[in-house]
């Protein structure tokens, strides 16, 4: 059974670029999560989704953050323009559902890199 | 603020040590509790969880761990550790359980370099 899948896997960009990342979560998998990592920390929730509704982005930057998940299957998170405090890894789960304290299965990740 | 704390950032160890690694957290309620690993160049994943029942869990590779409510712990052991066990370790707490919603909250991690 194939994983979560990430792309790109590392990205370097100049501050004020916009960037994209993708993720395709596992089949079936209805719950769909973005993370970001910072260095030395464990990760931190940005936004989940239930199919195609975003049902928890309290902690998503609007300013310049947005995501969406067409047709409820594969998603993209969006920063425009990035800033230096950007450079994290970028992490997308996905669970079968959202029942309290299933498990949510990684992708490994996508590495901004802000200059 | 509600969090989750490991205790150690670095640990190191020679093969055939015990291991404990710490895990508190300050949410009150119904919690799920998960150790996530995540071995060099690849990525996280789940080691073991608790929901309810038996406080003391076991998970892959010779793993366990212990749900001290009145503590709010839920520390990782292994009895003999392994050069392969080299890795970054996270616990993690969903704090909505009884809300039946599914969030988790990680700890900063611990990496855990073993020498043979």
């Amino acid at each position: 059974e194939a994983g979560v899948v990430q792309s790109p896997r590392y990205k370097i960009i100049e501050k004020k670029q916009p960037v994209a990342f993708w993720c395709n979560p596992i089949s079936g998998h209805n719950t769909l999560y973005w993370y970001r990592q910072n260095l030395g920390q464990g990760p931190e929730l940005l936004i989940r989704y239930e199919n195609e509704e975003a049902v928890d982005d309290s902690q998503l930057p609007k300013d310049r953050f947005s995501a969406e998940r067409l047709k409820g299957v594969d998603s993209t998170l969006k920063i425009q323009p990035a800033e230096l405090g950007d450079s994290a890894v970028y992490l997308c789960a996905s669970s079968l559902d959202s029942t309290g304290g299933v498990e949510q299965f990684f992708g490994p990740g996508t590495r901004l890199t802000v200059l | 603020a509600q969090s989750v704390s490991q205790h150690n950032h670095h640990v190191i160890l020679s093969e055939a040590a015990s291991l404990e690694l710490g895990c508190n957290y300050s949410y009150g309620g119904t919690v799920n509790l998960f150790w996530y690993v995540q071995y060099p160049g690849q990525h996280l994943q789940l080691l073991l969880k608790y929901f309810s029942g038996d406080p003391l869990v076991k998970g892959i590779k010779g793993f366990e761990a212990e749900f001290i409510k009145s503590k709010f712990s839920f520390n990782l052991r292994k009895p003999s550790v392994q050069w392969s066990d080299t890795a970054e370790y996270f616990c993690a707490v969903n704090p909505g359980a009884s809300g039946g919603y599914n969030k988790l909250i990680f700890g900063a991690g611990t990496r855990l370099a073993v020498h043979p």
